[in-house]
């Protein structure tokens, strides 16, 4: 079963636009961790934010926020008045206190910002 | 600059060959790992390592090998056994339950 769903293969918005990209999560596990990673043309994975399951709180940086809401197990992922350069793919990751440091990634959601 | 060293950034191969991608680490990090990222898709794990000396197989293994001799280090072999080997190569690296680092890539194609 997968442990990290992205529904949301593509997305395209307008410059300045605000769009939200969605992860659901699936475990047993009471402790476990949340990540977010830009993947943009290079390649190289860019980690953007790391989520404890004990801290619910919501997370801005900049353009970017997080919502974390355990009831419905989803991660979901902000981008305010979107820029070109916020074009890429974004990962979705979870991590289990009991499998220790293996992460199970999201497929991806591909996000084109368009000028 | 601490971080992840992969190379080649492009390698090609022959059917039949065995070829090796290169990955180091200087962040001091315990455990680091191999992904496989095949286009528009997310990645699947190949091999893990906890510690020097030891390893773990992934979720798709078969037709790939490893090692683990040093800390920095952790070499993924391609061997003639993976049938479709094509596919970009991702290598990272973390400390504890922390978030991993990832290198630059490697694409790998067989001609």
């Amino acid at each position: 079963a997968q442990k990290v769903t992205q529904a949301q293969t593509e997305i395209s918005v307008v410059e300045k636009e605000d769009v939200t990209l969605d992860c659901v999560y699936e475990t047993r596990d009471t402790t476990y961790y949340l990540f977010w990673y830009k993947q943009p043309p290079s390649g190289e994975l860019v980690f953007l934010i790391r989520r404890n399951s004990f801290d619910e709180q919501n997370e801005i940086s900049g353009r970017y926020s997080w919502n974390f809401q355990k009831s419905t197990s989803s991660f979901n992922f902000t981008i305010t008045a979107s820029q070109v350069v916020d074009s890429a793919v974004y990962f979705c990751a979870l991590s289990e206190a009991r499998t220790g440091n293996q992460f199970y990634f999201g497929t991806g959601t591909s996000l084109t910002v368009i000028p | 600059d601490g971080g992840i060293t992969q190379s080649p950034k492009y390698l090609f191969r022959k059917e039949g060959q065995n070829v090796t991608l290169s990955c180091e680490q200087n962040l001091n990090h315990d455990a680091m790992y191999w992904y496989r990222q095949d286009p528009g898709q997310g990645l699947r794990l190949i091999y893990y390592s906890q510690i020097v000396n030891d390893f773990q197989k992934g979720d798709i293994a078969e037709g790939y090998s490893v090692s683990r001799e040093k800390k920095e280090s952790f070499p993924l072999t391609v061997t003639s056994a993976q049938k479709n080997p094509t596919a970009f190569y991702l290598c990272a690296s973390s400390s504890g339950v922390n978030e991993q680092f990832f290198g630059p890539g490697t694409r790998l194609t067989v001609l």
